[in-house]
C-alpha cells in the first residue's frame, strides 16, 4: 500500500515561469491538501480538494491554483513565480470521518514534498 | 485572522530529561493536531484532540487540550535520541487549519 507520493522531488525555475507539482494520495483517501513550508517555518495551508473541487483555501494569491482528478490525484500550479515562492511544497491526503462530536477526524498523511527553488 | 503561536522555538535537552512544547491560538479551536517532522523529512501525524480539557497519552507522549480550546501542550517524558525533530501543532477553526512555527527538539546522548 503506497503512501502519498509527489513529483518531482526537486525543481529549479526562474522568476516569471510557471510550475506544476503532482501528488498521488494514499490509497483509499479522497481529500488532498497542499501546503507551502518555508525553511524553518511550519506548513502554510494553500488549499484543499475534495470531489474534484476546491473546498477550502488559505491566504494565497490566485497565482496558486490546483486541480483534482477523478482518481483523487492532484496538481498544484503556480504562475508568475517569485523568489519568495521558493519552499518545500507538501501534499497531504486524508479520508475525513465525522466523529460523534460532529467534529471531522482528519488524520493527514504527508508526502515527501517537492523542493522548489526560484532563481 | 486565526493565529497559532508555539513556544519555545528551540529546546535542547539531555537524554532522559523531559520536554514540553506549548501551543496557543488567538481563536477558539474545533480541534488541534500534533505532528512530528524529522530533519529532512515530512510532517507525520501524531494525534488529534477534540474535546475541551482532553488528555491523551501515547507511550511517553502526553497531549493536552485546554479547557477553553485555545491552547494545547505536548509533553515527552524521559526523552530519547529518537525524539529528535520539530514538533508542530495545527489548530483548526472555521474550516481553516493553521500550523504553529514548531518547536525544534535536540537531544544530547
Amino acid at each position: 500500500d503506497a503512501g502519498v507520493t509527489q513529483s518531482p522531488t526537486h525543481l529549479i525555475k526562474t522568476r516569471g515561469q510557471q510550475v506544476t507539482l503532482r501528488c498521488s494520495p494514499k490509497s483509499g483517501h479522497d481529500t488532498v491538501s497542499w501546503y507551502q513550508q518555508a525553511l524553518g517555518q511550519g506548513p502554510q495551508f494553500i488549499f484543499q480538494y475534495y470531489e474534484e473541487e476546491e473546498r477550502q483555501r488559505g491566504n494565497f494569491p490566485d497565482r496558486f491554483s490546483g486541480h483534482q482528478f477523478p482518481n483523487y490525484s492532484s496538481e498544484l500550479n503556480v504562475n508568475a513565480l517569485l523568489l519568495g515562492d521558493s519552499a518545500l511544497y507538501l501534499c497531504a491526503s486524508s479520508l475525513v470521518v465525522v466523529l460523534d462530536s460532529a467534529v471531522p477526524y482528519n488524520e493527514q498523511f504527508f508526502g515527501p514534498g517537492t523542493r522548489l527553488t526560484v532563481l | 485572522g486565526q493565529q497559532v503561536m508555539q513556544i519555545p522555538q528551540y529546546q535542547h535537552v539531555q537524554e532522559g530529561e523531559d520536554f514540553t512544547t506549548y501551543c496557543n491560538s488567538s481563536t477558539t479551536l474545533s480541534n488541534i493536531q500534533w505532528y512530528k517532522q524529522r530533519p529532512g523529512g515530512h510532517p507525520v501525524f501524531l494525534i488529534q484532540l477534540v474535546k475541551s480539557g482532553e488528555v491523551k497519552k501515547q507511550k511517553r507522549l502526553t497531549f493536552q487540550f485546554g479547557e477553553a480550546k485555545k491552547n494545547s501542550s505536548l509533553h515527552i517524558t524521559a526523552t530519547q535520541t529518537t525524539d529528535v525533530g520539530t514538533y508542530f501543532c495545527a489548530g483548526a477553526s472555521n474550516n481553516d487549519m493553521r500550523f504553529g512555527a514548531g518547536t525544534r527538539l535536540t537531544v544530547k546522548p
